[in-house]
């Protein structure tokens, strides 16, 4: 049972690299969801895609992309890599039917 | 838009007190639900419990409870007889899909230390 995998676990990006961080998860869920969390907050959703071939803007979109390529993956893409995009980048997923979500290990990503 | 507001930045207890994790939660919706989890050190996020706003009698799983008062809005997290595998950081809530984004929105987190 591997439920939301992401990878990778840690990378480091220069200012202005581009990189994507994938996610899977194998639970057959509708909704997936990226969530960033900064150092004194909690979770802050960047983006989320309710169903395959869907996706929409959470709180914090800017500096993202996302591409819901099937039912399991959903990708968060940084174009041009940012210090302010130093975080702690979480996929997770859920379905309608069942409240809770899952979440990933996390993707500690540090851009300098 | 949902607004969870955790107030206790950082509670220290002794093991095997009870502890109490204020939640207070801002909504328009009539539906909604809310969540508790839990973020170790290792810093994967582990659901605790949830509640639903129609669930007329407050949600358990073992040693967590949720204290839920619709009126005062409020979703307080109670832990009995607490260990010291319970320190951990952890997180209220809410979900609610009208009327705006879909998805979680949760609130700074409480860090809590047991002490032996």
């Amino acid at each position: 049972n591997a439920g939301v995998t992401q990878t990778p676990k840690f990378q480091v990006l220069k200012t202005g690299q581009s990189m994507t961080l994938q996610c899977a998860q194998d639970m057959n869920h509708n909704s997936m969801y990226w969530y960033r969390q900064d150092p004194g907050m909690g979770l802050r959703l960047i983006y989320y895609s309710a169903s395959e071939g869907t996706t929409d803007k959470g709180e914090v979109p800017n500096g993202y992309n996302v591409s819901r390529l099937n039912k399991r993956e959903f990708s968060l893409r940084l174009e041009s890599a940012a210090p302010s995009q130093t975080s702690v980048y979480f996929c997770a997923s859920s379905e309608i039917s069942d409240p809770e979500a899952f979440f990933g290990q996390g993707t500690r990503l540090t851009v300098v | 838009a949902q607004k969870i507001t955790q107030t206790q930045p950082g509670m220290f207890v002794q093991e095997k007190e009870a502890v109490t994790l204020d939640c207070t939660y801002d909504t328009s919706d009539q539906s909604y639900g809310l969540f508790w989890y839990k973020q170790p050190s290792s810093g994967e996020m582990i659901f605790l419990i949830y509640q639903g706003s129609y669930d007329e009698q407050n949600a358990t799983e073992g040693r967590y409870s949720l204290n839920f008062q619709k009126a005062r809005k409020s979703a307080n997290l109670v832990i009995s007889a607490s260990q010291l595998g319970d320190s951990a950081m952890y997180f209220c809530a809410i979900y609610s899909s009208g009327g705006g984004a879909d998805g979680l929105t949760f609130g700074k987190g409480t860090h809590l230390i047991i002490q032996p």
